[in-house]
């Protein structure tokens, strides 16, 4: 069974501090890891889709990175404007291939 | 963009009432799936849909059925709502292009049973 932990489940910046959230998988061949941006009272906003060991994304403040068994979402000088729930989900080889499992989120608030 | 709306953002139902939650997408996504969020217990798959008319139990289908006759449209039926399906629903379309089936969510519905 796929298995996604998060941590650390909340974490408060001041604007400018830059931090890393994780996200450790276990998972039968990796067909992608997702991360997820979720503001309060909406639905998930997609951000980034990693596949293999190694391989990087970026958008604006953020960066994401994979290993065989976590991925890390860099968040650099960040505004008050990112905090938000953020996600992170696979998709492996095993079971349904649509299936995503998904992880309970971090919880980031940065203050002004 | 992706496109996917829910005909709710809030819903307040009696127990025991049928409830209908809609879905739409117009990116022509072959998939088509129904989470429901609680606090503390993340996202769970309730019910997909990989074509029209075809349907797959998720996680925790117990109290749910869907609807899918056309393509972009999935609807989650609760059958007799109880207090314990109060929760955010959220629904996802993916596509099968593109190999990595990227889940596009939509906004939500707040449902309260009372």
């Amino acid at each position: 069974e796929d298995q996604v932990t998060q941590s650390p489940e909340a974490l408060r910046l001041q604007e400018g501090e830059s931090s890393s959230l994780n996200c450790s998988y276990t998972v039968s061949g990796l067909r992608g890891l997702f991360w997820y941006r979720q503001d309060p009272g909406k639905g998930p906003e997609f951000l980034f889709t990693l596949y293999s060991a190694g391989e990087e994304k970026e958008k604006e403040r953020l960066k994401a990175t994979l290993t065989k068994k976590e991925s890390f979402l860099h968040i650099t000088a960040p505004k008050p404007e990112d905090s938000a729930t953020y996600l992170c989900a696979v998709r492996g080889s095993g079971g349904s291939n649509y299936k995503l499992t998904f992880g309970k989120g971090t919880l980031l608030t940065v203050n002004p | 963009d992706v496109k996917v709306t829910q005909s709710s953002r809030y819903l307040v139902k009696r127990t025991g009432e049928k409830v209908f939650l809609e879905c739409v997408q117009d990116m022509d996504h072959e998939n088509m799936f129904w989470y429901r969020q609680d606090p503390g217990l993340g996202l769970r798959l309730i019910y997909f849909s990989y074509d029209v008319k075809m349907k797959e139990k998720g996680d925790i289908p117990e109290g749910y059925s869907v609807s899918r006759e056309k393509k972009e449209r999935f609807s989650l039926i609760l059958e007799s709502a109880s207090t314990n399906q109060t929760s955010m629903y959220l629904c996802a379309s993916s596509s099968l292009s593109g190999g990595l089936n990227t889940q596009y969510f939509g906004p939500g519905t707040r449902l309260t049973v009372l």
